[in-house]
């Protein structure tokens, strides 16, 4: 069965500085995994997709890499800004196009 | 329309009467899945629908739970005599057709059931 791990659970930064958020997979037999934001009592807006033969998508000053091979995947927020505070989940597609989501990582940038 | 529209946004229910949410996916989304997200939960796989096909049941919590598509676009999710524990965010998703590895989910805002 696979397993969506998000670490960390939370994090907390200060505005300008770059971070990395983390999601790892059991189950390498992935079509792709697709990161998203949830802001407080909304829906999910997609972020970026990495198909399973790419390595990297870029879009503005996130971007995010997939390793398949180890089960790993980073979403990098550059210059990061108070309004990239929100919740930042990963989710993998696998067989019979399901998603499976990890529990996401609460992100505040402090002013 | 743009997206994923759902609709109530929010819906109070009184505990053991039945309730219906309604998605209307992306026009021409073949794909349509329901989730469920739990005060301070992940999110939960209910049911995932791919065109004609029939449907992938398999992460409906109960029999109270049930949906439908019509017309391979508008779906309806059903939970009859409601419990409390039903209480969550249930989100509505569609992707467009194409090769799985290539297509982006998109989901709609949501709707809030609180039972009481």
């Amino acid at each position: 069965k696979q397993e969506v791990t998000q670490i960390p659970a939370a994090l907390s930064v200060p505005e300008g500085e770059n971070l990395v958020l983390n999601c790892s997979f059991t189950d390498s037999a992935i079509y792709n995994l697709q990161w998203f934001r949830q802001d407080p009592g909304k829906g999910l807006t997609s972020l970026l997709l990495i198909q399973s033969s790419q390595r990297e998508q870029t879009s503005g000053r996130l971007n995010a890499s997939l390793d398949k091979s180890s089960g790993r995947s980073t979403l990098y927020i550059a210059a990061s800004q108070p309004g990239d505070s929100a919740t930042y989940l990963c989710a993998v597609t696998q067989g019979a196009q399901k998603l499976v989501f990890g529990q996401g990582t609460r992100l505040t940038i402090n002013p | 329309g743009a997206g994923v529209s759902q609709s109530p946004s929010n819906k109070v229910t009184e505990k053991g009467k039945d309730v219906e949410l309604r998605c209307d996916p992306i026009s021409g989304h073949t794909a349509l899945y329901w989730y469920r997200q739990s005060l301070g939960q992940g999110l939960e796989f209910l049911i995932y629908f791919q065109g004609n096909s029939a449907p992938d049941k398999s992460g409906l919590p109960s029999d109270r739970f049930s949906a439908e598509r019509t017309g391979g676009s508008v779906s309806t999710l059903t939970i009859q005599r409601t419990q409390q524990e039903d209480s969550a965010v249930y989100l509505c998703a569609s992707r467009p057709p194409g090769g799985a590895e290539n297509t982006e989910a998109f989901f709609g805002q949501g709707t809030r059931l609180t039972v009481v």
